[in-house]
């Protein structure tokens, strides 16, 4: 089955420094990666995603890119700010409908 | 986006009694699924709600201690059986039509 590795587990930064987030997936076959945002408390919330067709797709200050031949793919979040701090959840998935696999998170703390 | 609710939002419950979970989504979905998350880990899939057929379950989660319920394409049930301390977590539904999936604002469990 997939595995997802996600890195680093806890990043900490300054406010409207850049911060990155890493994923590498197992399955040649997922074509789909979701990256979820999880405030203490709340639900995932889908902050951006990303198809095995595109390379890039960004969204205001979020970005993702996805080298299909490294199997890896990574969040940028540019210009952070305080209310960026969160937990973040990369995943795959390997056809529309089906289950995600979960990266084991990372908590983004973002210093004012 | 599906919006997805969930009843109850928090319950303790006895060892040895069983809890139903309920998930509504706000709009007719192909797939939802059943996920559990242990504070300040991932989410770990339980299962697949199929409608009209059976749920698919994950290495390490049985029917007979998670039976899962999908009467229509809005609704599942999840009901935690024969509780012990060690189900004690936060339980989420969460739906798809094609691609995104949207979680319910979870259930958190506690067993004593």
């Amino acid at each position: 089955g997939e595995n997802v590795e996600q890195h680093p587990s806890t990043l900490s930064v300054q406010e409207g420094d850049s911060a990155v987030i890493k994923c590498t997936y197992s399955d040649s076959a997922s074509n789909y990666f979701p990256w979820y945002k999880q405030e203490l408390g709340k639900r995932p919330q889908l902050i951006i995603d990303i198809r095995s067709n595109v390379g890039e797709k960004k969204d205001q200050r979020i970005a993702v890119t996805l080298n299909k031949t490294a199997k890896h793919f990574s969040l940028h979040i540019t210009e952070t700010q305080p209310e960026d701090s969160a937990v973040y959840f990369c995943a795959a998935m390997w056809n529309a409908g089906n289950m995600l696999t979960f990266g084991g998170g990372t908590r983004l703390m973002v210093k004012p | 986006s599906a919006v997805i609710s969930q009843k109850p939002s928090r319950d303790i419950c006895q060892r040895g009694t069983s809890l139903t979970i309920q998930c509504q989504v706000d709009s007719q979905v192909t797939m939802m699924f059943w996920y559990r998350q242990q504070p300040g880990q991932s989410l770990t899939l339980i299962a697949t709600a199929n409608q009209g057929s059976e749920a698919t379950y994950e290495s390490g989660f049985v029917i007979d201690k998670f039976p899962i319920s999908r009467p229509n394409l809005t609704f599942s049930t999840l009901t935690v059986s024969n509780m012990s301390p060690e189900d004690s977590s936060i339980y989420l539904c969460s739906a798809t039509g094609h691609y995104e999936q949207y979680f319910g604002p979870g259930t958190r469990l506690t067993v004593t």
